[in-house]
């Protein structure tokens, strides 16, 4: 199946720092990206959507100045979140759609688990 | 987009078949029924999709009756390494553009 990479894959930082999430489709051009959050014990919470050279879509109550989404090329779409505070901590996943997969199957990198202090 | 409605959690024995039943009582005519696993940690794999009937690969079967408003995902002989969360999923690209909502999951544990 189509591979698809996230990175880093744990990252630290500070309260008041940015963060920066990358994620990549490594075999495939990935003309829609969607975001996820996960706490402990949940579910996958979509935060948004991303379409390659056009501005991310928000799922209601996802502050987009917080979690800025950049998607410049068919094969990579970057989640920063800005000003990090300990509760943005989460596990957060991306996922990609592919050009020709018309029967919604995702494609999920494998996580980004952000521990703000 | 199609709520879905499974199980919170299962419990099974090394060897076991394990049937894992999902309601989708709206399922959009354009909708695909996708099952993905998840281990702690990790992102979702997926496992099977379907559109109606039944469809089986190497790992899993899906059965979906014809009103379409349920499936059930098969795992045939379980281990201890199938213990995980297994989310049921409906949507395809021309609801929404394609975008997936999770549900709370099934927390499959087998037991040796």
């Amino acid at each position: 199946g189509a591979v698809v990479s996230q990175h880093p894959s744990r990252v630290i930082c500070k309260s008041g720092t940015s963060v920066k999430i990358e994620c990549r489709s490594l075999d495939f051009q990935a003309t829609t990206m969607f975001w996820y959050r996960q706490f402990p014990k949940q579910s996958l919470m979509l935060m948004a959507t991303s379409n390659e050279g056009s501005k991310a879509t928000y799922e209601q109550g996802v502050e987009k100045d917080k979690f800025l989404i950049n998607h410049a090329s068919l094969t990579l779409s970057t989640l920063t979140v800005t000003s990090a505070h300990p509760e943005d901590s989460s596990f957060y996943i991306c996922s990609a759609r592919g050009t020709s997969a018309n029967t919604g199957e995702l494609f999920f990198g494998e996580g980004s688990r952000l521990t703000v202090l | 987009l199609a709520k879905t409605t499974q199980p919170i959690s299962m419990d099974s024995y090394e060897g076991q078949e394990v049937n894992i039943t999902c309601s989708h009582n709206n399922i959009a005519t354009n909708d695909y029924i996708t099952w993905y696993q998840q281990f702690p940690s990790q992102g979702p794999r997926f496992i099977i999709q379907g559109y109606k009937t039944k469809v089986t690969n190497e790992v899993a079967s899906l059965f979906i009756p014809a009103d379409r408003k349920s499936s059930t995902l098969s795992l045939p002989r379980v281990s201890l390494s199938d213990t995980a969360v297994y989310y049921c999923l409906v949507g395809g690209f021309y609801n929404q553009g394609g975008k997936l909502i999770f549900g709370q999951g099934t927390e499959l544990s087998v037991k040796p």
